[in-house]
């Protein structure tokens, strides 16, 4: 099993340009989730999914919009990027409520110039 | 002031040190608590779930304190390969793990 796998791993983007992240798990896991981690902020949830279908807001969603059109796959956007956006995104999975330990992907590490 | 507190660090202890780690919490009906490791530029690992009653997983024992509202971690017998960032994860009710800032520490030969 790949676990969690996320792409593009890194990627450099100019300021109002657009990108999809794209996370993927094998598990067959319910719960989907996107946090980004900036220095001495520990990591912030974007955007979580509970099943196929759902999509729900975290701490910090402004600027970023997500979709979980397959149980597998869930695709973290940036429709216009900002400076602030620079960060590393990490994806993770949760295979269903009260499992609690969450899977996480490699990390996409993304500067917005 | 942040959900998830932690002392940042940097901790630098020789190898075969004992060290702790104090985490504090503010939401008082936090259901589950957790250490998850994170070495540089990688993805958080689980490294143990706290216990009400105390658990230890070989050299790593957690602990909490609800009337308190903190989780420890302590380490005995320090290995060069325990250097990572530890982060104090509690987890509400919604689904979500919330995270501390992470504490960093550097294990010296």
């Amino acid at each position: 099993n790949a676990g969690v796998t996320q792409t593009p791993k890194f990627r450099v983007l100019k300021t109002g340009q657009s990108m999809t992240l794209l996370c993927a798990q094998d598990m067959n896991h319910e719960y989907m989730y996107w946090y980004r981690q900036d220095p001495g902020m520990g990591l912030r949830l974007i955007h979580y999914s509970v099943g196929e279908g759902t999509t729900a807001k975290g701490e910090v969603p402004d600027g970023y919009n997500v979709s979980r059109l397959k149980k597998q796959n869930f695709l973290l956007g940036l429709e216009s990027a900002a400076p602030s956006q620079t960060s590393v995104y990490f994806c993770a999975s949760m295979r269903s409520a009260g499992e609690n330990e969450q899977f996480f992907g490699p990390g996409t590490r993304l500067t917005v110039l | 002031r942040k959900e998830v507190e932690q002392d940042p660090g940097p901790f630098n202890v020789p190898e075969g040190a004992t060290v702790a780690f104090n985490c504090t919490y503010s939401n008082s009906a936090s259901q589950s608590f957790f250490w998850y490791r994170q070495d540089c530029r990688k993805e958080p690992k689980l490294l143990m779930s706290v216990y009400s009653s105390g658990n230890e997983d070989g050299r790593f024992t957690a602990q909490l304190n609800r009337a308190s509202q903190y989780i420890s971690l302590l380490i005995r017998d320090s290995k060069l390969s325990d250097s990572a960032t530890y982060l104090c994860v509690v987890f509400n009710a919604g689904n979500m793990l919330t995270f501390g800032g992470g504490t960093r520490l550097m294990v010296k030969p």
